[in-house]
């Protein structure tokens, strides 16, 4: 089955840096990558995703990029806020969509 | 935002109880899902459900594991009986429709610990 690494297990930047979370993972079916946040003592919830047939997407100051031939992705969050501190999950999924597979997560603190 | 509840947020059982974790997923949402973490791993796929029947589950949803939505009540994760290994944060999600592009509600998670 389907494999998600997520390589970094925390990251620590000055507010205004960029914060850069890898992930790869193993399955060539694997079509849809989004991403989720979980801040301190709430669910996870949704913030960007990216599919298959682009390598780049942005929403404001998240920016996904996809290698599908290295099977790796990632997320650059861009000009870090306090408020952007907390777990990112990458996760990945085939074209039917319906099982997530999740990375570990990446603890993200921004330094003020 | 749509949120989804789950109680309870922490449960201690004794290894061999019977235990029912409740979701209260997003009103309208149709689909709806367990996912299991073990402190330190990864959140990992249970089983998704549909119109009141399973459709995947992985080799985690052991033969002990049963869910159900009673007349659109609470989804519900049952788990009997409980074995020291089931000690997780058990996750549950819901979406109003599924494939690509489905973003899922979660929970904020029910810790169960098996002693």
């Amino acid at each position: 089955g389907e494999k998600v690494e997520q390589h970094e297990s925390t990251l620590s930047v000055r507010e205004g840096d960029s914060a850069v979370i890898n992930c790869t993972y193993t399955d060539t079916a694997s079509s849809y990558f989004p991403w989720y946040k979980q801040e301190a003592g709430k669910s996870l919830h949704f913030v960007i995703d990216i599919r298959s047939n682009v390598d780049r997407k942005q929403s404001q100051r998240l920016i996904v990029l996809l290698d599908k031939k290295a099977k790796r992705f990632s997320l650059h969050i861009t000009a870090t806020q306090p408020e952007d501190s907390a777990i990112y999950f990458c996760a990945a999924t085939d074209s039917a969509g319906n099982k997530l597979t999740f990375g570990i997560g990446t603890r993200v603190l921004v330094r003020p | 935002g749509p949120k989804v509840l789950q109680i309870p947020s922490h449960q201690i059982i004794d290894m061999g109880q019977m235990v029912t974790l409740n979701c209260d997923p997003v009103s309208n949402h149709l689909y709806f899902y367990w996912y299991k973490q073990i402190l330190g791993q990864q959140m990992e796929f249970l089983v998704n459900f549909y119109n009141g029947k399973v459709m995947e589950k992985s080799k985690l949803f052991k033969d002990q594991f049963s869910v159900e939505r009673p007349d659109g009540s609470y989804f519900t994760l049952k788990i009997q009986p409980t074995a020291l290994e089931d000690s997780a944060v058990y996750f549950c999600a819901s979406s109003p429709h599924r494939g690509l592009g489905n973003t899922l509600y979660f929970g904020e998670g029910s810790r169960l610990i098996v002693v």
